[in-house]
């Protein structure tokens, strides 16, 4: 079955320093998809950043990277001057199949960002 | 573009009523899915539309329903409320043909009584 770890129920950083998640996964599957989604206080999920499993490069979007070590089934956040906005929930998330958009989610790291 | 509506945005039910949520996806997005989110389950996949055709649905009973329209606004429906189903209900909209991602609405959250 595929499943979505999320071991650290809560993190914590100081503005303008780094930050990294963990993510592990579970699946059988050769190609897939894996997303970080942000969901602040207003409970808006916002996506972040997305990785296919396929690309050997890692994922970067601004602030936001990510270390896909596929081996591993592992798949970390690392948010690089941390801002007072980036206080939320962060969900890991995993979907592999073409036909549907299911989404597995991780139980979420919940991150404070201390002024 | 705008982005997923979702409306309404807050609900208040008694146990044994009836609710339909609905859910407007970004304009030329013709997948909709829907999540519950609650404390004790996380985030959990109800079911997925596509082109008004139920593509997949999660391990919910069959109080819980839905369907698409033309225009690919979808309604979900959950009869004969019970306790547990209070939680935020959360519509996403996928490009297809696109990366996989799906964009979030900002969810309706159901108090059941």
């Amino acid at each position: 079955a595929q499943t979505v770890t999320q071991s650290q129920p809560e993190m914590s950083v100081q503005e303008a320093e780094t930050v990294t998640l963990s993510c592990t996964y579970d699946t059988s599957e050769s190609d897939y998809y894996l997303f970080w989604y942000k969901q602040p206080p207003s409970r808006q999920m916002i996506l972040v950043i997305r990785q296919e499993a396929y690309k050997q490069q890692n994922a970067t979007e601004n602030r936001f990277s990510v270390n896909f070590q596929k081996a591993a089934k592992s798949f970390s956040l690392k948010i690089s001057d941390s801002q007072l906005g980036d206080a939320a929930m962060y969900f890991c998330a995993y979907t592999f199949d073409s036909a549907t958009n299911k989404l597995i989610f991780g139980t979420g790291t919940l991150l404070a960002v201390q002024p | 573009k705008a982005g997923v509506t979702q409306t309404p945005r807050y609900l208040i039910k008694t146990r044994g009523q009836q609710v339909t949520l609905s859910c407007s996806p970004i304009s030329g997005h013709r997948s909709v899915s829907w999540y519950q989110q609650t404390p004790g389950q996380g985030l959990q996949f109800l079911f997925e539309y596509f082109s008004e055709t139920q593509r997949n649905k999660g391990n919910f009973p069959g109080r819980f329903s839905g369907r698409q329209f033309s225009n690919s606004r979808s309604e979900m429906n959950v009869s004969t409320l019970e306790l547990g189903d209070s939680a935020l209900y959360l519509c996403a909209s996928r490009l297809t043909g696109g990366g996989y991602e799906q964009y979030f609405g900002p969810g309706t959250r159901l108090t059941v009584t």
